[in-house]
């Protein structure tokens, strides 16, 4: 099983709809976090939690929420998607600060892609 | 701000020819990281390489090698010898030091294309 898995890996939905993208890990990481890829832009921030009783917004949180449901567990929620909420949604974990690898190096699921029409 | 700049959107080369992904970052920090993540067709992101500031030596991982130069803000990445399976897109990305972690800031990619 992947280190992180995120569900579904693929869906379509309408405008107005509520979309949840999940997100488990099993890399016992405290950190987890939420990043959109747009074809041109790169990765950019939605959300990010460093543990379960700490949730921040990104550079780009609007439209979106966040519930982190337990240390392996992150969600992510559209509450009404519109079409240029239209991405690759990725979920990301990392070790705190004192851990070997530093708080930055990041460990990545295989992306949700999101189509809203 | 933090910038990461990746000028090449698309670079293709033939099998065997060595090429370099420019990456340019802007901070106003003194102690920063610097990485660089690749993406494959088949759409995960894995991480390769981090560097931290203080440590400018050039790194080379097999036929992949990293040029750090504080002086031109640049971190480039060469492959030598260009095989198929390098095919992807490759993210450079800037975090600072103290930073809460994780939030890196990504350039936009380049897609390389190798072709047999």
């Amino acid at each position: 099983d992947a280190d992180v898995t995120q569900t579904p890996r693929n869906r379509i939905t309408k405008t107005g709809k509520r979309i949840m993208l999940e997100c488990s890990q099993t890399k016992g990481h405290d950190r987890m976090y939420w990043y959109r890829q747009d074809p041109g832009l790169g990765l950019r921030l939605i959300y990010y939690s460093f543990d379960v009783k700490d949730i921040n917004k990104g550079e780009i949180s609007d439209g979106y929420s966040v519930s982190r449901q337990a240390q392996a567990k992150f969600s992510l929620s559209l509450e009404s998607a519109i079409p240029n909420q239209t991405a690759l949604y990725f979920c990301a974990t990392s070790e705190g600060a004192g851990g070997p690898s530093g708080a930055n190096v990041l460990t990545f699921g295989a992306g949700s892609r999101l189509t809203v029409l | 701000a933090q910038k990461v700049t990746q000028a090449q959107t698309e670079i293709s080369v033939v099998e065997k020819e060595d090429v370099t992904l420019d990456c340019v970052y802007e901070t106003r920090d003194t102690t920063y990281y610097l990485f660089w993540y690749k993406q494959p067709p088949s759409g995960e992101l894995v991480f390769l390489i981090r560097r931290n500031s203080f440590d400018e030596q050039n790194e080379i991982s097999g036929r992949y090698s990293w040029n750090f130069q504080k002086s031109t803000s640049s971190f480039n990445f060469t492959i030598t010898a260009s095989q198929v399976v390098d095919s992807a897109v490759y993210f450079c990305a800037l975090s600072d030091v103290y930073n809460q972690g994780g939030k890196l800031i990504f350039g936009q990619g380049t897609e390389l294309s190798v072709k047999p």
